[in-house]
């Protein structure tokens, strides 16, 4: 049984630049959230997507966007990179029976140079 | 809205001494709580979680942690620590009609021989 899987592992971006992320759900898994853990700091909540809408957001800019496919994957976009972007970006998925229980995938490490 | 304070961002215990990690948490409802471990360079794994069923969860690893409403706390305990329990562990919060995890600062477990 697959976990959630989440690809590159790693990227150097330069400022101003625009990438994007991609996540796989765990198997059964209908709901992915996206969490951004800066160095030394604790997971901060991006936004998660279900049935392919945005269901609940935080508090960053609209810089960050996302979409979710019909296979339940998902994409994290963030355009015109700053440097206070450089952090691991976790996704983590869920069934919508059971929300509230998260598994987080191995995340991707962004630098923004 | 839900927040979660960690008490104490290092601790270091000897092999087979207690580990106690402390925990409250900020919320007007009751709500679901969680302890995730991160190794180096890895994700997010799920210690446990509280979702109401039973104040005393036992979860992987040998850890266990006691919700206690009228402190308002969910501190994970292990009775003897191992070396391989050095990592970070964060507490997060969710509510039931929030999606999001909204997590602690985190706390960093050092283990000595």
């Amino acid at each position: 049984d697959a976990g959630v899987t989440q690809s590159p592992t790693h990227l150097i971006k330069t400022r101003g630049q625009q990438v994007t992320l991609r996540c796989s759900p765990k198997s059964g898994h209908d709901t992915v959230s996206w969490y951004q853990q800066a160095l030394g700091q604790g997971p901060q909540f991006i936004f998660q997507y279900y049935e392919e809408e945005e269901r609940q957001r935080g508090n960053f800019p609209d810089r960050f966007s996302g979409h979710q496919f019909p296979n339940y994957s998902s994409e994290l976009n963030v355009n015109a990179l700053l440097l206070g972007d450089s952090a691991l970006y976790l996704c983590a998925s869920s069934f919508e029976g059971y929300q509230e229980t998260q598994y987080f995938g191995p995340g991707t490490r962004l630098l923004v140079l | 809205a839900q927040s979660v304070t960690q008490l104490g961002s290092h601790v270091s215990v000897s092999e087979g001494a207690l580990v106690l990690l402390r925990c409250n948490y900020s919320s007007s409802v009751p709500p679901y709580l969680f302890w995730y471990v991160q190794y180096p360079n890895q994700g997010l794994q799920l210690l446990l979680k509280y979702t109401s069923a039973a104040t005393l969860v036992k979860g992987i690893n040998g850890f266990e942690a006691e919700f206690k409403k009228s402190e308002t706390s969910f501190h994970l305990t292990k009775p003897s620590a191992h070396m391989s329990d050095a990592a970070e562990y964060f507490c997060a919060v969710s509510g039931v009609d929030d999606y999001k995890l909204s997590f602690g600062a985190g706390t960093t477990v050092t283990v000595r021989a």
